[in-house]
């Protein structure tokens, strides 16, 4: 099992640019979540998808699309990158680890908005 | 409380000695109290699901208490070890929800000095 993967691991983009993150994971899990880390600051909720074919907004969801393209794939998009965006990204998925659900996280994508 | 706090920021303890610190939270509407380590370079990794008031939960030299009335849960390390060196992270499920994530504490950033 790989768990959850990210790609890529580190972007740098200039204003205006637009790029997709890609989050995968092979646990078979229903939910997947998208965060942000700033310093300073805890995990921030963007978007979540409690199942395949839904999403929904989560704590900081602007500027910022996502898509649930199967149970395994949850994407992240940044249609038009601003600097504070610059950030990095966190994707997980929630299964059960002791008899309680739990969040897995992937290793995160370093990005950096010029 | 309004949001889930951690304290100290950060805490440099030596080598053997033990240690323990804070985590805050609203009281109401809770599901459950979650603990994560994060390896500087790595993804959090989950320690502790707590849900009843009065949990005690132990892995190894690490153990957790939850007090889900007054709104707090302890992380104590006990003889810590360069390896526990990471910054520990606390968050709350509130109950009732869906799969909308968990609110993240800024997180307790521990060094363990030889």
């Amino acid at each position: 099992n790989a768990g959850v993967t990210q790609t890529p691991k580190f972007q740098v983009l200039k204003t205006g640019q637009s790029m997709t993150l890609q989050c995968a994971q092979d646990m078979n899990h229903n939910s997947m979540y998208w965060y942000r880390q700033d310093p300073g600051m805890g995990l921030r909720l963007i978007y979540y998808s409690a199942s395949e074919g839904t999403t929904d907004k989560g704590e900081v969801p602007n500027g910022y699309n996502v898509s649930r393209l199967n149970k395994r794939e949850f994407s992240l998009r940044l249609e038009s990158a601003a600097p504070s965006q610059t950030s990095v990204y966190f994707c997980a998925s929630s299964g059960h680890l002791w008899g309680q659900e739990t969040q897995y996280f992937g290793p995160g994508t370093r990005l950096l908005v010029l | 409380i309004l949001n889930v706090e951690q304290s100290p920021q950060s805490l440099h303890v030596q080598e053997g000695d033990s240690t323990n610190f804070t985590c805050s939270f609203p009281s109401s509407n809770f599901y459950a109290l979650h603990w994560y380590r994060w390896e500087t370079a790595k993804s959090p990794e989950a320690l502790f699901v707590m849900t009843l008031n009065g949990d005690e939960k132990k892995k190894g030299r690490i153990s957790a208490t939850l007090n889900t009335k007054e709104g707090y849960s302890y992380l104590y390390i006990k003889g810590s070890q360069p390896e526990d060196s990471a910054t520990y992270l606390c968050a709350k499920r509130e109950a009732g929800g869906g799969a909308d994530g968990l609110t993240f504490g800024k997180g307790t950033h521990l060094i363990i000095q030889p």
